[in-house]
């Protein structure tokens, strides 16, 4: 079946450091991608998204490209900081009964030390 | 309203309790996702609705779990005979799971703490 794999964390860097998250998938057909985040005490948000290959999704710095020959969707900073320590989640849209359904991976905590 | 809506918040109930979490999606969206989330750890999928059906239900731990929606719209999430291991954060999220759009961005719940006692 479809699904997402996330590399396991916790991830630690140094501010300003280069981040990268790997996200892999499985999906037939043609899934929609997606970045959540989750900082501390809050909900999950939308971070950025790609629905076709090679769409870059971007925002608040981050960057992650769709790559349909890989099946990744790698989640990359170049400068990180403090306020970037959260949870990060990878996620999919694929079809299914009657619409699309939404399939996350198990999420990689950031930790980002000044 | 604007976005999901989860009630209550926080919920502490002793052992054995049957307890029963909501959740009020963004109007319109078909689809409705329940997840749990323990300290510390990751999504656990739960239950996936289209409209008022379940077409995955492979993530309810036990028989104790269940959920049910109505009216395309409010769902509810039942954990009979709780036990102390079903303490969590419960997450609600929806997206406007129709066919022909790209538009597939799940909007989440703030979520109710569960701590059973």
């Amino acid at each position: 079946g479809d699904s997402v794999t996330q590399m396991e964390g916790p991830v630690t860097l140094s501010e300003e450091a280069f981040l990268t998250i790997n996200c892999t998938y499985t999906a037939t057909g043609y899934p929609s991608l997606f970045w959540y985040v989750q900082y501390p005490g809050e909900g999950l948000q939308l971070l950025l998204k790609a629905t076709k290959a090679d769409d870059k999704g971007s925002n608040k710095g981050f960057e992650a490209t769709y790559r349909k020959e890989t099946t990744s969707f790698h989640l990359e900073k170049g400068s990180v900081q403090v306020s970037d320590s959260a949870v990060y989640f990878c996620a999919l849209t694929t079809p299914n009964t009657g619409g699309f359904k939404t399939i996350f991976g198990a999420g990689t905590r950031l930790f980002v030390k000044a | 309203g604007a976005g999901v809506s989860q009630s209550p918040s926080n919920k502490v109930t002793e052992k054995g309790k049957d307890v029963e979490l909501r959740c009020d999606p963004i109007s319109g969206h078909t689809a409705l996702y329940w997840y749990r989330q323990s300290l510390g750890q990751g999504l656990e999928f739960l239950i996936y609705f289209q409209g008022n059906s379940a077409p995955d239900k492979s993530g309810l731990p036990s028989d104790r779990f269940s959920a049910e929606r109505t009216g395309g719209s409010v769902s509810t999430l039942t954990i009979q005979r709780t036990q102390q291991e079903d303490s969590a954060v419960y997450l609600c999220a929806s997206s406007f799971g129709g066919r022909g759009t790209v538009n597939t961005e799940a909007f989440f719940g703030q979520g109710t703490r569960l701590t059973v006692v």
